[in-house]
């Protein structure tokens, strides 16, 4: 597509329940970031895709977070038994060469992630 | 270990008031450092990237200059539509990944 696509943008749950959020990515893009933004902060890395593999996992705050990426595009955060502190902004982003200093990431509008 | 912070975290300025944003970063070998803007409600957009001390970038009323410990976002008779915050990110030596600011609100009151 034109650019990337995030679903969906808000998502209210509540605590204990798992959510799915979605990511299609820049048509060519090979490279695909989950971020995650909280109020006040900077974003913080989750996970890394080349292709369909996952390089960098480091970012992951623990085992309830998991990821997937399929046919090189489409990723699925998946975030289960959700917690209060899990209430934030996920931002996906896709860019066409992976760790050069040239690289220029292009985000999705972020899917807005409410735990009650 | 490696750090990009930002200043202000917030600043307000009269239309055609110019200032500056400052993005300092303690980092072990710069590879690159960016520029995005972020909208309400939307995604950072690139603005810039920097890769060497004394470099400059420009476009519109916003330009970018690099030392070896900061970079300045400098914008010139800003305009209302340049109200956003401004996130700066850094990627090194030793890590591909970028390390981000926390932003500088900028409100440019018409």
């Amino acid at each position: 597509g034109a650019g990337v696509s995030q679903s969906p943008s808000n998502k209210v749950t509540e605590k204990g329940k798992d959510v799915e959020l979605r990511c299609d990515p820049i048509s060519g893009h090979t490279a695909l970031y989950w971020y995650r933004q909280s109020l006040g902060q900077g974003l913080e890395f989750l996970i890394y895709f080349q292709g369909n593999s996952a390089p960098d996992k480091s970012g992951l705050p623990s085992d309830r977070f998991s990821a997937e990426r399929t046919g090189g595009s489409v990723s699925t955060l998946t975030i289960q038994r959700t917690q209060q502190e899990d209430s934030a902004v996920y931002l996906c982003a896709s860019s066409l060469i992976p760790g050069s200093g040239a690289n220029v990431l292009t985000f999705g509008a972020g899917s807005r992630l409410t735990v009650l | 270990e490696d750090q990009v912070t930002q200043s202000p975290e917030a600043l307000r300025l009269q239309e055609g008031e110019s200032s500056s944003l400052n993005c300092s970063y303690t980092v072990s070998g710069l590879r690159g450092l960016f520029w995005y803007r972020q909208d309400p409600g939307k995604g950072p957009e690139f603005l810039f990237t920097l890769y060497s001390a004394g470099e400059e970038k420009e476009k519109e009323r916003l330009k970018a200059t690099l030392t070896k410990k900061e970079s300045f976002l400098h914008i010139t008779a800003p305009k209302p539509e340049d109200s956003a915050t401004y996130l700066c990110a850094v990627r090194t030596d030793s890590n591909y990944q970028l390390i981000w600011g926390a932003g500088t609100k900028l409100i440019i009151k018409p």
